[in-house]
């Protein structure tokens, strides 16, 4: 069964450094999303991607952040300059086309956790 | 801004009992309504989901009801059993736009046995 892929599992940094976190999606969807949970939060929406430009994005998703697809089947979540709240579950999603049904249906990775010392 | 209540935080049931988790959105706009599992070190797992033209929806011992006029979503397992215990999310989504999801707070169930 396809699924959602993402490393590393565990990524430690320093504070004020940056990271990529990477996902491979599954191979024929055509939207991407990221999501962070805090430990013991709920599970909270970064952003989503489509068509190679960002559909939608929240709050928390400030000029530190930015997603790309590099190329077919990657995609990454940059933070450039990591805080200590930064540290959290970074959860990769994607889905297929939907949009006729009007909902979309998300697979999720297992997760990368980020820790910022 | 967009919300998603979820009750209760915690819910403890002996095995084969039934558990009941409710949510309420705020969001008008939004018309789908999916149901993650997640287990201790996963990501989240789909179970069932429920869109906003439907009332019911049932898949073997979960089911799930939605009363769009109160803006209430609910999941219900029957027969529970030990390996239902993990923490359950509802969320809601908007089907446009960039198919933002709002999570609730999550329910953590455990199941006795």
């Amino acid at each position: 069964e396809p699924e959602v892929t993402q490393t590393p599992s565990h990524q430690v940094t320093q504070m004020g450094q940056e990271v990529i976190l990477r996902c491979v999606p599954i191979s024929n969807h055509l939207y991407f999303y990221w999501y962070r949970q805090i430990l013991g939060q709920k599970v909270e929406f970064l952003v989503s991607f489509y068509n190679n430009e960002i559909s939608e994005k929240s709050e928390i998703f400030d000029d530190q952040f930015s997603v790309e697809r590099p190329d077919g089947s990657n995609f990454t979540l940059k933070i450039r300059s990591t805080k200590l709240e930064d540290s959290a579950m970074y959860f990769c999603a994607s889905s297929g086309l939907a949009l006729r049904l009007g909902y979309n249906e998300q697979f999720f990775g297992p997760g990368t956790r980020l820790t910022v010392l | 801004g967009e919300n998603v209540e979820q009750h209760p935080s915690t819910l403890s049931v002996q095995e084969g009992d039934s558990a009941v988790i409710k949510c309420t959105y705020s969001d008008s706009a939004s018309n789908y309504f999916p149901w993650y599992k997640q287990e201790l070190g996963k990501g989240p797992q789909l179970i069932i989901d429920i869109r906003s033209n439907v009332g019911e929806k049932k898949d073997q011992r979960i089911a799930v009801t939605l009363n769009k006029t109160a803006k209430h979503f609910s999941l219900h397992i029957t027969e529970t059993q030990p390996e239902d215990s993990a923490v359950y999310f509802c969320a809601a989504m908007r089907g446009a736009g960039g198919f933002k999801t709002i999570f609730g707070a999550g329910t953590r169930l455990f199941v006795k046995a």
